[in-house]
């Protein structure tokens, strides 16, 4: 079985400080992972995903992502927070190449000025 | 434009009545998925399609029922049997790359709201 949790319902940074968004996964088999931005009343962006090439993904919008086995972790960074930022996140699993994503309940990314 | 369309943006639903969401794409991908979306409860999966004629139930299938008559199109109707259906409803296809993994997009949204 596969699952997600997102650590931090809500995290709130200074425009320029670093953004780390938590995510821990359960997995039965190799995951594949996924980071899914969202803003306000629309879809989910794909920002990033990992599919065992590279364990550090780089993603759009300067969001990178690494994979780490031993901690069963793909979380999300980047450098340098931009207003623009501000949206909710969403941590997503899958459990084989092919079928359903199991996501986690989403972390809100405020950013201050 | 090539995409993913869900109509309408907003839709309402009076005590007793079935409605119905549409979701289109012109990707030409195989698979489709219906989600809700409720706050701070993440994605919840409703049903999936995987192939034309062919859907199966999500983990909240319940009030909810689907058809996939043609590739491009998954319609969810929400029957008047779903107590809850005040949501925000995703749909989602996906396509498969040349390593066999599945990537899922997803479409603008439709927020439903009981009168």
């Amino acid at each position: 079985a596969q699952s997600v949790t997102q650590l931090g319902s809500h995290v709130s940074v200074s425009e320029g400080a670093l953004v780390l968004l938590r995510c821990n996964y359960s997995s039965s088999v190799p995951p594949y992972l996924f980071w899914y931005v969202q803003y306000p009343n629309q879809g989910l962006q794909l920002l990033l995903k990992y599919t065992s090439a590279a364990t550090l993904v780089k993603g759009i919008n300067g969001f990178e992502a690494e994979f780490k086995k031993s901690e069963t972790s793909f979380h999300l960074t980047k450098p340098s927070a931009h207003m623009s930022d501000a949206a909710e996140y969403f941590c997503a699993v899958s459990g084989s190449t092919l079928g359903r994503l199991y996501f986690g309940r989403g972390t809100q990314l405020t950013v201050w000025p | 434009d090539g995409g993913i369309t869900q109509s309408p943006k907003y839709l309402f639903r009076k005590e007793g009545q079935n409605v119905t969401l549409s979701c289109e794409q012109n990707l030409n991908h195989d698979a489709m998925y219906w989600y809700r979306q409720d706050p701070g409860q993440g994605l919840r999966l409703i049903y999936y399609s995987q192939i034309v004629n062919d859907f199966q139930k999500g983990d909240i299938a319940e009030g909810y029922s689907v058809s996939r008559e043609k590739k491009e199109s998954f319609p969810l109707t929400v029957t008047s049997a779903q107590k809850n259906p005040t949501a925000f409803y995703l749909c989602a296809s996906s396509i498969v790359n040349s390593g066999n993994q599945e990537t899922q997009y997803f479409g603008p949204g439709t927020r439903l709201l009981v009168l």
